[in-house]
């Protein structure tokens, strides 16, 4: 049983094109998140949810579209992408939203802009 | 404002070598301190935690304390295995900022038998 599962697990595609990537977790938990881990392995938080609403919206760039229908899934929805959009990235999980609470990682989706 | 430093690596080890990654932090506020640990491919797993002032969290044989003196929470093994090659995040969460994790930049591991 996977806890938390991305699609697809490797998405390549032109600039320009809109794309998105998929996030479940079969935790029962309240608030999930997306992260960018660029070439270089530097993981940075780009938004958070906790029951579906919007926590954190970390400067990330308009467009970025995160969607949560129900508590289980966030999906990201990228427009017009560009190289620079090129990276790793994972869809996390938590019960909670405070500093101690463990968070749980999908396995990611690599992301190549050509 | 709040971050976190790493030791640079690739960190290259002979098996059952004792490893230190060290990592510091700068946070306002009094932040909960995590490892998590990335295997080639794989997501990242949390390793382990430490939510106040000299807790000592600790898994699979790794160790680390949160010392809130030296804004450190460096991480040790006694004995490395070939199995613990992997890339090594260290990371805190603070109060009120919706649950964010800041991570380190990461060091990998190399262990060789």
């Amino acid at each position: 049983d996977t806890a938390v599962s991305q699609t697809p697990k490797y998405l390549v595609t032109q600039m320009g094109n809109d794309k998105s990537i998929k996030c479940e977790q079969n935790l029962g938990h309240d608030t999930m998140y997306w992260y960018k881990q660029d070439s270089k392995k530097f993981l940075k938080i780009m938004f958070s949810y906790n029951n579906k609403e919007l926590i954190i919206n970390e400067t990330v760039p308009n467009r970025f579209s995160p969607k949560s229908p129900d508590k289980a899934h966030l999906n990201l929805h990228i427009n017009s992408l560009e190289l620079g959009d090129s990276a790793v990235y994972f869809c996390a999980s938590s019960q909670e939203v405070i500093n101690g609470d463990t968070q749980y990682f999908g396995p990611g989706t690599r992301l190549t802009v050509l | 404002g709040n971050s976190v430093t790493q030791m640079e690596g690739p960190v290259t080890l002979s098996e059952e070598a004792f490893l230190t990654i060290n990592c510091t932090y700068t946070a306002t506020g009094y932040p909960s301190l995590f490892w998590y640990v990335q295997y080639p491919g794989e997501g990242l797993q949390l390793l382990l935690k430490a939510t106040k002032a000299d807790d000592k969290g600790s898994n699979k044989g790794f160790e680390a304390t949160y010392r809130k003196e030296t804004t450190s929470f460096h991480l040790e093994k006694g004995s490395v295995q070939v199995s613990d090659s992997a890339v090594y995040f260290c990371a805190l969460g603070l109060y009120n900022q919706g649950g964010k994790l800041i991570f380190g930049q990461g060091t990998e591991l190399s262990v060789k038998p």
